[in-house]
């Protein structure tokens, strides 16, 4: 089966750096998507992982181990407009998903002054 | 540029009605998704159309959720007849080929059911 799971809710504080962490089960990975989503807004797309490693893009990073099965995204330099969801996704084009795109429940971030 | 655009950004109605909920992709975007978004379930797919032929409906809860999408530029999802819990946001979001790229998703349509 799949499953994605994302810390609920987590607090940090303005100018900080956050680390939020994905953990995924799959059989048939072909790449993790994070994005962020403001209260009553639409999710926007962050970044694009498909390759172990690091990929960086401004104050935001995401990170990939596909043999742990395990992501975060690093988010520097906090600022108040930080303060949103930010939701995992992982394409599986094996089992009942046949490649389309698996949601996490959303990691709810506060940013604090 | 303009974005994905649906319609309504809200509905209300009585439990039993039809509610048809509308989207118009990027122009340019051959995909075409559909999500219903709760507090419970989180953000699910309920269908995918690609060069506008419904590629996969396996999401669609049951028979009174119906999708179309006549043209490259319109869809519908509609709901007939209407229950409680059909409330939720309502997403469609759209990508320029197929699922491996980017979704760019619209506003949404919060749908309340009475």
């Amino acid at each position: 089966g799949q499953n994605i799971d994302q810390p609920t809710e987590m607090t940090a504080t303005e100018g900080a750096i956050v680390q939020i962490n994905c953990t995924y089960q799959t059989s048939g990975f072909n790449g993790l998507f994070w994005y962020q989503q403001h209260a009553g807004e639409a999710p926007t797309f962050l970044s694009y992982n498909v390759l172990d490693g690091l990929e960086e893009k401004g104050r935001f990073s995401s990170f990939l181990s596909r043999s742990k099965g395990y992501s975060y995204l690093l988010l520097k330099e906090l600022q108040m407009k930080d303060s949103a969801s930010y939701l995992c996704a992982v394409r599986d084009l094996d089992g009942g998903s046949q490649g389309n795109l698996i949601f996490g429940k959303g990691t709810k971030l506060s940013v604090k002054p | 540029d303009a974005g994905v655009i649906q319609s309504p950004r809200h509905e209300v109605t009585e439990m039993g009605q039809e509610v048809t909920l509308r989207c118009k992709p990027i122009s340019g975007h051959n995909s075409l998704f559909w999500y219903r978004q709760t507090m419970m379930r989180g953000l699910e797919l309920l269908i995918y159309f690609n060069n506008n032929v419904p590629i996969d409906d396996s999401g669609m809860p049951e028979d009174r959720f119906s999708a179309k999408m006549p043209n490259a530029s319109f869809s519908t999802l509609k709901i007939q007849p209407s229950e409680p819990r059909d409330s939720a946001v309502y997403f469609c979001a759209s990508s320029e080929d197929g699922r491996s790229l980017p979704q760019h998703f619209g506003d949404g349509t919060r749908l309340s059911i009475l």
